[in-house]
């Protein structure tokens, strides 16, 4: 079975880094894009990015760009989704996601992980 | 960038009932690159339809997407009781960004 699984739920004050986690199973990781959304809380999905693990090819949202970064690595068939300095307003929960092809539908989900950022 | 606006924003529906749901785009969708998913409280979405009328693997066929071009329509045609949930459709296909709907609540009567 396809399976997304995150990293658990964080709390980190403004100013911190963090760096959260998407491990692919029961697939080839590495013939399929895994891209990041996001839902800041009781609101809609807003696509962050999208990452080809076979050569780390990234494109971004306008919208996100220069605000995170997605990486993965391919030995523990897991993607990443960094902050290097958070802000309140990156509060929300963060779902990783399966696309067949860059632009593709989402056909697998990550269960999510909360991000609170709270001084 | 396409705007995918959906209509009602609540639908306040019985079980047994059909729902249905509307999502329009401010631009022509190419290929029909549009996509429906659902959401229940505390959950993850789920993908029930893409190509604007293929079911994804497991969904039943009391679910079905229709439309092109612009204008979109996910059917539910006999409500049951976990189906309400709130429902996003998306654009997707070609150059990113791939952009949702901002959503339709489906709620008991």
């Amino acid at each position: 079975d396809v399976q997304l699984v995150q990293s658990g739920a964080e709390v980190k004050k403004p100013g911190e880094s963090l760096k959260i986690s998407c491990k692919g199973s029961g697939y080839r990781f590495t013939t399929y894009w895994i891209g990041w959304v996001r839902q800041m809380p009781g609101k809609g999905l807003e696509w962050m990015g999208v990452l080809y693990p076979d050569d780390s090819d990234t494109r971004y949202s306008p919208s996100f760009q220069g605000q995170v970064t997605i990486s993965a690595d391919r030995s523990i068939t897991t993607a990443y989704l960094q902050w290097s300095s958070l802000r309140a307003s990156d509060t929300g929960m963060y779902y990783c996601v399966r696309q067949g092809s860059l632009g593709a539908y989402f056909d697998y989900w990550g269960q999510g992980t909360l991000v609170t950022v709270s001084s | 960038e396409i705007v995918l606006t959906q209509s009602p924003g609540t639908l306040s529906l019985s079980p047994g009932e059909r729902a249905t749901l509307s999502c329009r785009a401010s631009q022509t969708v190419s290929n029909s690159y549009l996509a429906w998913y659902q959401q229940k409280p505390g959950q993850a979405p789920r993908l029930l339809i893409y190509g604007a009328s293929s079911r994804a693997t497991g969904i039943p066929d009391r679910f079905s997407g229709s439309g092109s071009g612009t204008d979109f329509t996910l059917t539910i045609s006999r409500l049951e009781p976990e189906d309400f949930a709130v429902y996003y459709c998306q654009k997707y296909g070609g150059s990113p960004p791939i952009t949702f709907g901002q959503g339709t609540r489906l709620e008991i009567k």
